[in-house]
C-alpha cells in the first residue's frame, strides 16, 4: 500500500538555525512528489513538485531534493513567517494523490 | 488568475442535516479533488471529478457525494451528518495533461476550504 512518512512531527528552531524536513514514501510508480505550506485554518499553499529522482528546487529560503525513497526540504535561516505545517504528498501511477501527516515547523524570533 | 474559490466559508449544522460545499476551479483546470482534513486523520482524499465524471474516489461512506458541472464547478454534499463530519473541507484544482508526457503530472491549487461544525 502506497504510504507516505514524514518526521518529524513537530520541528522548533530559532531563526537563523537551519534544518531540514524528511518525507519518506513508498508507492508504485511515482508520478510527482508535491510539498505545500499550510497555515493554521487555510488551505495549502503549493510550493514545489518533484518528478524524478535526484531533481532540485529552490525558492526563497527553500530548498526540496527527491531520492528514490525519500525527499527532504532544507530550510536555510528560516525566519518567524516560514512558522507553518508542511505537508509533503505523492502521485502514484494510478494517479491517486497520498498526504503525509505534516511537520509542524515554529520558529522564534 | 483568481485563484480556487469555496463557499461558504464557514458552516454550522446539527446532526442528521445535510450540507452541500461548492468549490469554483482555477480558470482552465478540469480536475476538482475534494479532501476532509481533521487534526487526528490529517489530509484525506475524498473524490476526484474530471470533465463532469468521477474519476477516483476515496475511502468514505456513501453520505459523502459529489458532481462537477459542465463550467468545472464542483459541489460536494454530506447527508445526515454526524458529529464526525466536522472538520475542514478542501477543495483543489489542477490542469489535467492527461498523463500523455513523460514525466507530466497534476499539481493541485487548493482553495482556503470550509469549515464545517456539527453539533
Amino acid at each position: 500500500e502506497d504510504q507516505v512518512t514524514q518526521s518529524p512531527e513537530a520541528l522548533r528552531l530559532q531563526e537563523g538555525e537551519s534544518s531540514s524536513l524528511n518525507c519518506s514514501y513508498t508507492v508504485s510508480g511515482l508520478r510527482g512528489l508535491f510539498w505545500y505550506r499550510q497555515d493554521p485554518g487555510k488551505g495549502p499553499e503549493f510550493l514545489f513538485t518533484l518528478y524524478s529522482a535526484g531533481e532540485e528546487k529552490e525558492k526563497e529560503r527553500l530548498k526540496a531534493t527527491l531520492t528514490k525513497k525519500e525527499s527532504f526540504l532544507h530550510i536555510t535561516a528560516p525566519k518567524p513567517e516560514d512558522s507553518a505545517t508542511y505537508l509533503c504528498a505523492v502521485q502514484a501511477g494510478n494517479n491517486d494523490m497520498r498526504f503525509g501527516a505534516g511537520t509542524r515547523l515554529t520558529v522564534k524570533p | 488568475k483568481a485563484g480556487v474559490t469555496q463557499t461558504p466559508r464557514y458552516l454550522i449544522k446539527t446532526r442528521g442535516q445535510q450540507v452541500t460545499l461548492s468549490c469554483s476551479p482555477i480558470s482552465g483546470h478540469r480536475s476538482v479533488s475534494w479532501y476532509q482534513q481533521t487534526p487526528g486523520q490529517g489530509l484525506q482524499f475524498l473524490f476526484e471529478y474530471f470533465s463532469e465524471t468521477q474519476r477516483n474516489k476515496g475511502n468514505f461512506p456513501g453520505r459523502f457525494s459529489g458532481r462537477q458541472f459542465s463550467n468545472s464547478r464542483s459541489e460536494m454534499n454530506v447527508s445526515t451528518l454526524e458529529l464526525g463530519d466536522s472538520a475542514l473541507y478542501l477543495c483543489a484544482s489542477s490542469f489535467w495533461t492527461g498523463g500523455l508526457l513523460a514525466g507530466s503530472t497534476d499539481t493541485q491549487y487548493f482553495g482556503p476550504g470550509t469549515r464545517l461544525t456539527v453539533l
